[in-house]
């Protein structure tokens, strides 16, 4: 079972909306968490990185949260844009590597 | 770009072809990475190379052949392959710091590789 759970699967919303992605991980020790965004024929780049002791953090239009009590984290996504169809990867650091969730697709459409 | 580049973008080859895919990453980083990503599957770690050593093999059949002769290219021989090999695969850079542990890694745009 793969420590790190990502919800939904796959996501579509219309341009304008806001939508918020889920990451739930079993992994201990807990160094960080990223969000990562993956373009269709790209590799990934990360949108955020939160530590043990952050609970927020924003980059533009995307705000992660991260509740290290209950191991959540959640990718909230503002007035959302065409260019935000890819796929969200949350990735968990623990202790020296990084465990991959399976990601969530989001479709924007107009 | 993200300063790491990945050549050839698209591959097809039989399963009896040899070909080699190629990772150059222009950051200055010291550690560099091969992953295999498949659709609906995470991200799979596959290679680590710290300082051109390799550190880290997990279990990767070896029809795969990794090669890193500085820390800023590497290579990924392939022979042999089978069809469920197929997938985009992955090169990455990071600072790899003194205590270990992974630094943010940057990728490349990946080699999307299907064999026949």
């Amino acid at each position: 079972k793969n420590q790190v759970e990502q919800s939904p699967q796959s996501l579509i919303i219309l341009e304008g909306k806001n939508c918020t992605l889920q990451c739930n991980y079993t992994v201990s020790p807990f160094s960080n968490l990223r969000w990562y965004k993956q373009d269709t024929g790209r590799g990934p780049v990360s949108l955020t990185i939160m530590t043990f002791s952050e609970n927020t953090k924003s980059n533009g239009r995307y705000t992660a949260t991260l509740d290290a009590d209950t191991k959540q984290s959640s990718l909230h996504i503002t007035a959302s844009q065409l260019s935000d169809s890819a796929s969200y990867i949350c990735v968990v650091s623990e202790g020296g590597k990084l465990i991959f969730g399976q990601g969530t697709t989001l479709q924007v459409k107009p | 770009e993200t300063g790491v580049t990945q050549t050839p973008r698209h591959l097809v080859m039989g399963m009896t072809n040899k070909k080699s895919l190629k990772c150059e990453q222009h950051l200055g980083h010291n550690a560099m990475y091969w992953y295999k990503q498949s659709a609906k599957k995470p991200l799979e770690l596959m290679f680590v190379y710290n300082f051109k050593e390799q550190t880290e093999n997990n279990s990767v059949p070896s029809r795969f052949s990794p090669e890193c002769p500085n820390s800023s290219h590497l290579f990924l021989h392939l022979h042999t392959l089978q069809p469920e090999d197929s997938a985009l695969y992955l090169c990455a850079s990071s600072q790899r710091g003194l205590a270990g542990g992974y630094n943010e890694q940057f990728f490349g745009p990946g080699t999307r590789l299907t064999v026949l």
